[in-house]
This record gives C-alpha cells, sequence and structure tokens, in this order.
C-alpha cells in the first residue's frame, strides 16, 4: 500500500517560531490527512485536505495539497510548547486504507 | 478523550503465547480498523471492520485475527507471539465504513513479547 513520507524527520524550533513539514505520496488520493502524535500516546486528527482542494486552513494550521506534485505541506505558525509532538500524514488510497507516513518529531523550545 | 476505549492498556507476556486486545469504538461509529506502531516499521494498518464486516485488509499477519461483534467491539487476537510483536497497537473508529475520513484514535494497547 501507498504511504506518505515526512520530510524533514526531526525539527526543533523556538517558540513563537513557524514549524513547516511536507509529505509526499505516491498514488492518486481521494484526501489526506494530518495527525499528532503525543508521545506515546493515541494520534490525534488536526485536518483533511481533499483531491481537489488546494487550501486548508484550522486555526494556526495550514494545510497545501499539490495533486500534481503529490505532495502536502502542514504549516504550524506561532509555535507553542504544547505543539511538541510527532505529526503524520495519511494518505486515503481509496480502499478504505489510510496509510500513514514515519512522522515528524517537532520540538518546540521554550 | 477520542472516545475509542482500548484495553489493556500493557500488556507482558512470553513468546508464544496468545492475547486479545478489546477496543470499543466511539458511541456511533460503525468502523473500526487496527493500526500496530513500531519503532522500525511505522504505523502499519491492519484491518478494518465496518458494522460487523471486514472492509479491509492491510499488513496483517496469519498469526493475527480480529472481529467486530454485533455491539460494534471489536477484538484483535494475536496468537503464536514473536520477539518482534511487541509494539503499541491501536484502534480507530469511524463514522463511515465507505470514505476514509477523520479516524478517533484509542489511548493503544502496548504489548511487550519477552
Amino acid at each position: 500500500s501507498q504511504q506518505g513520507e515526512e520530510d524533514p524527520q526531526a525539527l526543533s524550533i523556538q517558540e513563537g517560531e513557524n514549524a513547516t513539514m511536507n509529505c509526499s505520496y505516491k498514488t492518486s488520493i481521494n484526501n489526506l490527512q494530518w495527525y499528532r502524535q503525543n508521545s506515546g500516546r493515541g494520534l490525534v486528527h488536526l485536518i483533511l485536505i481533499r483531491s481537489n482542494e488546494r487550501e486548508k486552513h484550522s486555526g494556526r494550521l495550514r494545510v497545501t495539497l499539490d495533486t500534481s506534485k503529490k505532495s502536502s505541506s502542514l504549516l504550524i505558525t506561532a509555535s507553542r510548547a504544547a505543539d511538541t509532538a510527532s505529526y503524520f500524514c495519511a494518505t486515503d488510497d481509496g480502499n478504505n486504507r489510510l496509510a500513514f507516513g514515519k512522522g515528524n518529531q517537532v520540538v518546540v523550545i521554550p | 478523550d477520542s472516545g475509542v476505549t482500548q484495553t489493556p492498556k500493557h500488556l507482558i507476556t512470553a513468546t508464544g503465547q496468545r492475547v486479545t486486545l478489546r477496543c470499543s469504538p466511539r458511541s456511533g461509529d460503525l468502523s473500526v480498523y487496527w493500526y500496530q506502531q513500531s519503532l522500525d516499521q511505522g504505523l502499519q494498518f491492519l484491518i478494518q471492520y465496518y458494522n460487523g464486516e471486514e472492509r479491509a485488509k492491510g499488513n496483517i499477519l496469519e498469526r493475527f485475527s480480529a472481529q467486530q461483534f454485533p455491539d460494534l467491539h471489536s477484538e484483535l487476537n494475536l496468537s503464536s507471539l514473536e520477539l518482534g510483536d511487541s509494539a503499541l497497537y491501536f484502534c480507530a473508529s469511524s463514522v463511515s465504513g465507505f470514505d476514509t475520513g477523520e479516524l478517533f484514535f484509542g489511548e493503544g494497547s502496548r504489548l511487550t513479547v519477552l
């Protein structure tokens, strides 16, 4: 099954800075989702963008989707210490399977 | 709190043994998904059930099996356990079984095989 691949794998930033993560995938998708996971905890859904959408906002989150390049980006603006977590992109290939990438570890330094 | 309940939270067992992980989905959700998370493999989709029927299958080993009961709770059975089966097992639920929208994850069951 296809799998999103996030880049970069680890990111360390100062509180108040913006954090950007990228995700690439291999085949056509119905939607792409981003999830957050605090250490050892369950994943929490952040945002879903459908294949016919190019950009979506939710609070301090901005997601873009470029289906021609098969890539997506997640921007977290004005980061906070509480944003420290792993962030995963996940793609729905239309076969009821949501495939997750390896995750981006983000550390926000107060 | 996602509304998805998984038990047990932690489980330590020996190689060759069999364990059962339990999941109660969010009220009203008909789909249940099982994922395995390990350091080397990342998050791997195992299997999905919708309203009691298997809907999609991923990288699930033959030693593993799952089912969804009429009350919509699900169980994942892992048998002939190996050291490599040590991982965090997540259950997630969603309303629909036809379009993979937002998934609600439980806190996971951490399995350690010694």
